[in-house]
């Protein structure tokens, strides 16, 4: 079947500390990979996306890898801010499950100045 | 070019009444997807439309749910007679195209609190 399984929360990190929420996944077929970002009392924005092995999706100076040989797409961010403070998703859309979206958990994130 | 919108944002019912939620797409988008966040969770499907037709709805609890996206209208969620479990964020996404590659946009969600 399909999955995500996502880092635990929550996560505290002081300004410009160094990021990295785990993600990895289980799927049939040929998935492509989501993060997305819910701010307090709003929907889910995407942050970046990848669809192939390999494949490397970057916004807002967040990175994450489509590592197949691990299953895995990690976020990564070099430098947070206060403002990056909010909730993280991540997501997989597969051939075989009629487009719609397994999310992990969530992983909510703090930035303290 | 406008987002997908729902409303209403917050909704309050008591137990037994009906909860009647609503999502317009993204101009161009013909692909609906209702999701159910519980507090403290992850996002889990509910189902899958497209004009007049329900695709896929596998995640929707047997009873009291329905969705329907008419030719004319928003999409719309129906939860009848309503229980404290039904209580939890409700988002809609959209997609112009069915395709894995694809990304969902979504709403700001319905916030529903049965009492």
């Amino acid at each position: 079947g399909n999955s995500v399984t996502q880092m635990e929360g929550p996560v505290t990190l002081s300004e410009e500390a160094f990021l990295t929420i785990n993600c990895t996944y289980t799927a049939t077929g040929y998935p492509s990979l989501f993060w997305y970002v819910q701010y307090p009392g709003e929907g889910l924005q995407l942050l970046l996306k990848a669809t192939k092995a390999d494949d490397k999706g970057s916004n807002k100076g967040f990175e994450a890898t489509y590592r197949k040989e691990t299953t895995s797409f990690h976020l990564e961010k070099g430098s947070v801010q206060v403002s990056d403070s909010a909730v993280y998703f991540c997501a997989l859309s597969s051939t075989n499950t009629g487009n719609q979206f397994y999310f992990g958990t969530g992983t909510s994130l703090t930035v303290i100045p | 070019n406008a987002g997908v919108m729902q409303n209403p944002r917050h909704l309050v019912r008591r137990r037994g009444q009906e909860a009647r939620l609503r999502c317009s797409p993204m101009k161009g988008h013909s692909h609906v997807y209702w999701y159910r966040q519980l507090p403290e969770e992850g996002l889990k499907f509910m189902v899958y439309l497209q004009k007049e037709n329900i695709i896929d709805e596998s995640g929707m609890p047997k009873e009291r749910f329905s969705a329907e996206f008419p030719k004319e209208g928003p999409s719309i969620l129906r939860i009848q007679q309503v229980v404290r479990g039904d209580s939890a964020a409700y988002f809609c996404a959209s997609s112009p195209l069915v395709s894995t590659q694809e990304t969902q946009y979504f709403g700001p969600g319905t916030r529903l609190l049965v009492l």
